[in-house]
């Protein structure tokens, strides 16, 4: 069983709808968590990051941390074509721990 | 601009033949990383290095070999005994902040066996 799950996709969703994104872990020392959107043949650009559990909100983008599930997500509102990409969730123990990283969500926004 | 510089953006390689793939920073971060990407693998941890001078194995170091001469420099080597390395290679530096540390990535490099 890998570390961090996620569902690899494609998502397929219109342009103004939700979207929710997520992962599962299994190691219950993580306690910082990121999102990262990959565009194709680009390198991942840092959307989020939160330390432990909560809600964090930026623009139309909101992390969410759920501990005691060891679930995390990363909603979407309001999403856009331009949303279009592989988005990868990763997370550590904090500090310098080694960070691991799920195998990224395909999202597609249509039109 | 601060940022991750990767070159080339394409690389080919012959069989047999070493290549090196170059990483720069201009973040003042001590911690790099290099990652191989493949599709449906995720990130996969090839080295890394955290201080000057100092670099780990990390969990696929077979065939690959780095050097940190220079806090602003990570460069990859792949060598002929890196049997299957088509892939897309990503540099990352890290910094701690908000209690973990963030690795900011470069636009990597494609490699591809001729």
């Amino acid at each position: 069983q890998k570390e961090v799950e996620q569902d690899p996709g494609p998502l397929s969703v219109p342009e103004g709808a939700i979207v929710s994104l997520n992962c599962t872990y299994s190691n219950s020392a993580f306690q910082y968590f990121m999102w990262y959107r990959q565009y194709s043949r680009k390198g991942p650009e840092l959307l989020m990051y939160t330390y432990s559990s909560g809600n964090k909100e930026d623009g139309r983008f909101t992390a969410q941390v759920d501990k005691s599930s060891k679930y995390i997500s990363l909603f979407i509102r309001d999403s856009q074509p331009s949303d279009s990409a592989t988005y990868l969730c990763a997370m550590s123990a904090g500090g310098y721990q080694k960070v691991t990283f799920g195998t990224g969500t395909k999202l597609q926004v249509i039109p | 601009d601060g940022g991750i510089t990767q070159s080339p953006k394409y690389l080919f390689r012959k069989e047999g033949q070493n290549v090196t793939l170059s990483c720069e920073q201009n973040l003042n971060h001590d911690a790099m990383y290099w990652y191989r990407q493949d599709p449906g693998q995720g990130l996969r941890l090839i080295y890394y290095s955290q201080i000057v001078n100092d670099f780990q194995k990390g969990d696929i170091a077979e065939g690959y070999s780095v050097s940190r001469e220079k806090k602003e420099s990570f460069p990859l080597t792949v060598t002929s005994a890196q049997k299957n390395p088509t892939a897309f290679y990503l540099c990352a530096s890290s910094a701690v902040t908000g209690g973990g540390e963030t690795q900011y990535f470069g636009p990597g490099t494609r490699l591809l066996v001729l």
